[in-house]
């Protein structure tokens, strides 16, 4: 069962880069790598996703290494709506199915 | 999502009722799906459907039932709650184009089971 690992909470303060990292050991080969974003009492909103490499769109980076075995989200110059739990989405390979990440509490400071 | 609809939005019961949680998109996906979120657990998957003749169980089935009465609805069932089925629980679609995996996400229900 593929399994994923996220920090449970960072900080930051407006203006800075933010990188968060969730390694996965074991995903499917075919599947893209997801991150979603999610307010309180708000269902997860897609932000980026990406296969290998490096996708970039107007509201974050997503990093894959060649090994597919971590994804790295990077927010450029976070403000303090950016504050909220972002969750990696990955393939079981072993199972077909979506493995969501236990996910990161990001809190942005003025 | 407003795509997205789930009603309803908040519900307090007693243990041994059922409860129905339904589901409903505009969108057009084939794809729907059952998450619970709990604090500090991220999102399991419950159940899913890859079409209206498609019932998958995901990571947590036990407890639930699933109805896909049409393209549009998918209903979640709890036919004898419990409190320890008390969490949010997010409806979702997608679409089938390759390994895209963006789903979109319903507003949640959160479920009280006293």
């Amino acid at each position: 069962l593929a399994k994923t690992t996220q920090p449970i909470s960072m900080d930051s303060y407006e203006g800075q880069e933010v990188n968060i990292t969730c390694s996965h050991n074991n995903i499917a080969t075919n599947d893209y790598i997801t991150w979603y974003q999610q307010f309180p009492s708000q269902g997860p909103r897609f932000i980026i996703q990406g296969y290998k490499t490096k996708v970039t769109n107007e509201v974050a980076s997503l990093f894959i290494p060649a090994d597919r075995k971590s994804s790295t989200l990077s927010l450029p110059r976070v403000s303090l709506s950016d504050t909220a739990v972002y969750y990696c989405l990955v393939g079981d390979p072993a199972t077909d199915k979506l493995i969501f990440g236990t996910g990161t509490r990001l809190q942005v400071f003025p | 999502d407003a795509d997205v609809t789930q009603t309803p939005r908040n519900r307090i019961t007693k243990t041994g009722k059922r409860i129905m949680l339904e589901c409903s998109q505009t969108k057009g996906h084939d794809r729907m799906y059952w998450y619970r979120q709990d604090p500090g657990l991220g999102l399991r998957l419950i159940y899913y459907s890859f079409d209206v003749k498609d019932i998958n169980k995901g990571e947590i089935s036990d407890g639930y039932s699933v109805s896909r009465q049409a393209q549009a609805k998918f209903s979640l069932s709890l036919e004898s709650a419990i409190p320890n089925q008390t969490a949010l629980y997010f409806c979702a679609t997608s679409d089938t184009v390759g390994q895209n995996n963006e789903q979109f996400f319903g507003p949640g229900t959160r479920l009280t089971v006293l």
